[in-house]
């Protein structure tokens, strides 16, 4: 089955580190852009970084640069996100999303993993 | 930063027509995309490179963009499409969306 599963979400102190994972089945994983967005309880959607197919190029969202770090491993078909100094407004469910080739839209998502911060 | 404009929310009668509007400074030189995203469930998209639909998507669905406005249109709305609505459109590598529109079936 194609698909995305998240996972590495959970419970983790402010200042914390947390780092999550996104694996990918069922799809030729290296051929495409991937992303991460998250969402807030209650919240709309927000993007938080890009990573480009051979992981050469990355973008984040300005309230996570320096914090966060986008990563893949095409040999594994996986995604990860490292999340430092988090923050209580970190809190979200954070989606794994796959990038159409050539038409820059979101058209596979995972089920998403729910990172808390708080002490 | 670039920003993306929705109303919170719209209402709409079974059957009738909703429009959910998402403005963006030059907006309509950029292509726009809309995802549905039910209670508990992952986003989907309805329309992207502002007038295409996926494969599965209802025809009812369509979209339109233009100068400062993107406007994604539920013909026939039914009872099934109440859900919260996203647009997005890409600025300088990033991904920015709307603050999202609650669409109620009244």
């Amino acid at each position: 089955e194609v698909q995305l599963v998240e996972s590495g979400g959970g419970l983790v102190q402010p200042g914390g580190s947390l780092r999550l994972s996104c694996a990918a089945s069922e799809i030729t994983f290296s051929f495409y852009w991937m992303t991460w967005v998250r969402q807030a309880p209650g919240k709309g959607l927000e993007w938080v970084a890009n990573i480009k197919q051979d992981g050469g190029e990355k973008y984040y969202v300005d309230s996570v640069k320096g914090r966060f770090t986008i990563s893949r491993d095409n040999a594994k078909n996986l995604l990860y996100l490292q999340m430092n100094s988090l923050r209580a407004e970190d809190t979200a469910v954070y989606y794994c999303a796959r990038l159409a080739s050539a038409v820059w839209y979101f058209d596979l998502w995972g089920r998403g993993t729910l990172v808390t911060v708080s002490s | 930063s670039y920003e993306l404009i929705q109303p919170p929310s719209v209402s709409v009668s079974p059957g009738q027509t909703a429009s959910i509007t998402c403005s963006g400074d030059k907006l309509g030189d950029k292509y726009a995309s809309w995802y549905q995203q039910k209670p508990g469930q992952s986003p989907v998209v309805v329309i992207y490179q502002d007038t295409k639909r996926p494969s599965g998507i209802p025809e009812r669905f369509s979209g339109s963009n233009s100068g400062n406005t993107a406007t994604l249109t539920i013909s026939g709305t039914q009872a099934m499409d109440e859900a919260d609505f996203y647009c997005q459109a890409w600025a300088s590598s990033t991904a920015v969306f709307g603050g999202g529109t609650k669409l109620t079936v009244l």
